[in-house]
């Protein structure tokens, strides 16, 4: 059974641009979670998405923005990069969207802006 | 505010012996508390979930134990492997779903040979 997919695995921008991160769930799962990991913050709740639909949203600007798709394959965007989104971005999947099962991580991206 | 603290920030112990990291809550109403084991440059892979009602929950060398009336769990490794090596993070949600998840900074291990 393939795991989470998470692409592209690295990436480097420059401050002011954006940038798209991909992620594919396990098959059968509905819910598909975002998190940011910095070294300082640890990790942080971004948004929650189940059945196409953005049902949780963590506190980050809006420049953090993202979507889903009806085979459950989400994505993530983040405009006008700042120095300070440099981070590993995670997203998890899960049958349930109520934080009560299990989660299983993807591998990250890793993005750093200059 | 929810918080969730661990500690010790950073471990080293040598290969064979036991250790124990610990984790602190202020999560209310409680909902579930979870475990994970994430290497370095990985996902987060997850050792156990507990609810309210579980006070002990094993996975191999890994045994989880919950305190809800002191709002404690603590992560007990046996037998440590070079493999244990990793960050261990403690994560606590609030009933409310996504919103009310708290995770904690995380346990650091290094095993030595």
């Amino acid at each position: 059974k393939a795991g989470v997919t998470q692409t592209p695995r690295y990436l480097i921008k420059t401050r002011g641009q954006q940038v798209t991160l991909s992620c594919s769930p396990i098959s059968g799962h509905r819910s598909v979670s975002w998190y940011q990991q910095t070294p300082g913050q640890g990790l942080q709740f971004l948004f929650e998405y189940f059945s196409e639909t953005q049902r949780n949203k963590g506190n980050f600007p809006g420049r953090f923005s993202g979507r889903q798709f009806s085979n459950s394959r989400s994505e993530m965007n983040v405009s006008t990069l700042e120095l300070g989104d440099s981070a590993l971005y995670l997203c998890a999947s899960s049958r349930t969207g109520d934080f009560t099962g299990e989660l299983f991580f993807g591998e990250g991206s890793r993005l750093t802006v200059l | 505010k929810n918080q969730v603290e661990q500690s010790p920030q950073s471990l080293i112990i040598l290969e064979g012996k036991n250790c124990t990291l610990q984790c602190n809550y202020t999560v209310s109403p409680f909902s579930n508390l979870r475990w994970y084991k994430q290497d370095t440059g990985r996902g987060p892979v997850s050792l156990t979930i507990m609810t309210f009602s579980e006070n002990t929950k094993s996975n191999g060398r890994y045994t989880a134990t919950l305190d809800a009336d002191t709002k404690q769990s603590s992560l007990h490794i046996t037998a440590s492997q070079l493999s244990d090596s990793a960050s261990y993070i403690c994560v606590v949600s609030a009933a409310g779903g996504y919103q009310k998840v708290t995770f904690g900074t995380g346990t650091k291990l290094q095993v030595i040979p």
